[in-house]
């Protein structure tokens, strides 16, 4: 099966700087990942998400990389700002026939410093 | 916009009652999902959906049942509630059907209290 793991429960940054959030996965035929952010009392929201077959994928002040070698994959969030804090999951799906199920993470809370 | 929309967001229940929770989408997606997030151990899927009829059991379904009995509707059933259900219950859907893995779309979840 796949597990997906988030290295960190708990991320703290200064307003401004750029966050990383690290996941780690363990089925290497695991084809596709995506990353969430969810606020509180809210369901999460997609960011951004990534295929095997590519390395990294950017969108507007995010990147996501993938590095297949050791299984691991990364959010960077550019110029984080106070609506950055939430939490974040990552998710990764083995390749499955007949059958579509993400894997989630347990999450990496965000706090942004003023 | 794709909208996921859960019929209630607070629900109280009593030990051993029937519990339906509903999930409408609006976006003609063919998968739909049920999961229940608790602090420390993230999402976890009860069962899902990829067609009409059709159900697959997720990693933890024991104590849930499911229905899809329309394409925009899909309904999670607690047939006896009880306390270690106590739960925020999330629902999802995405586009495609079984052969392809994509973003799944969530609504705001539903807090059930079991007393």
């Amino acid at each position: 099966g796949e597990s997906v793991g988030l290295h960190l429960p708990t991320l703290s940054v200064q307003e401004g700087d750029n966050s990383i959030i690290n996941c780690a996965y363990s089925n290497s035929a695991s084809d596709y990942f995506i990353w969430y952010k969810q606020e509180s009392g809210k369901g999460p929201q997609f960011i951004i998400d990534i295929r095997s077959n590519m390395d990294k994928r950017q969108g507007q002040r995010v990147t996501v990389l993938l590095n297949k070698t050791v299984k691991h994959l990364s959010l960077q969030i550019a110029a984080t700002q106070p609506g950055d804090s939430a939490v974040y999951f990552c998710a990764g799906s083995p390749l499955i026939q007949g059958a579509q199920k993400l894997v989630f993470g347990q999450g990496t809370r965000l706090t942004i410093n003023p | 916009d794709v909208k996921v929309t859960q019929s209630s967001r607070y629900l109280v229940k009593r030990t051993g009652e029937k519990v339906f929770l509903e999930c409408v989408q609006d976006m003609d997606h063919e998968n739909m999902f049920w999961y229940r997030q608790d602090p420390g151990l993230g999402l976890r899927l009860i069962y899902f959906s990829y067609d009409v009829k059709m159900k697959e059991k997720g990693d933890i379904p024991e104590g849930y049942s499911v229905s899809r009995e329309k394409k925009e509707r899909f309904s999670l059933i607690l047939e006896s509630a009880s306390t270690n259900q106590t739960s925020m219950y999330l629902c999802a859907s995405s586009p495609y059907g079984a052969d392809r893995v994509d973003e799944q779309y969530f609504g705001p979840g539903t807090r059930l209290t079991v007393t």
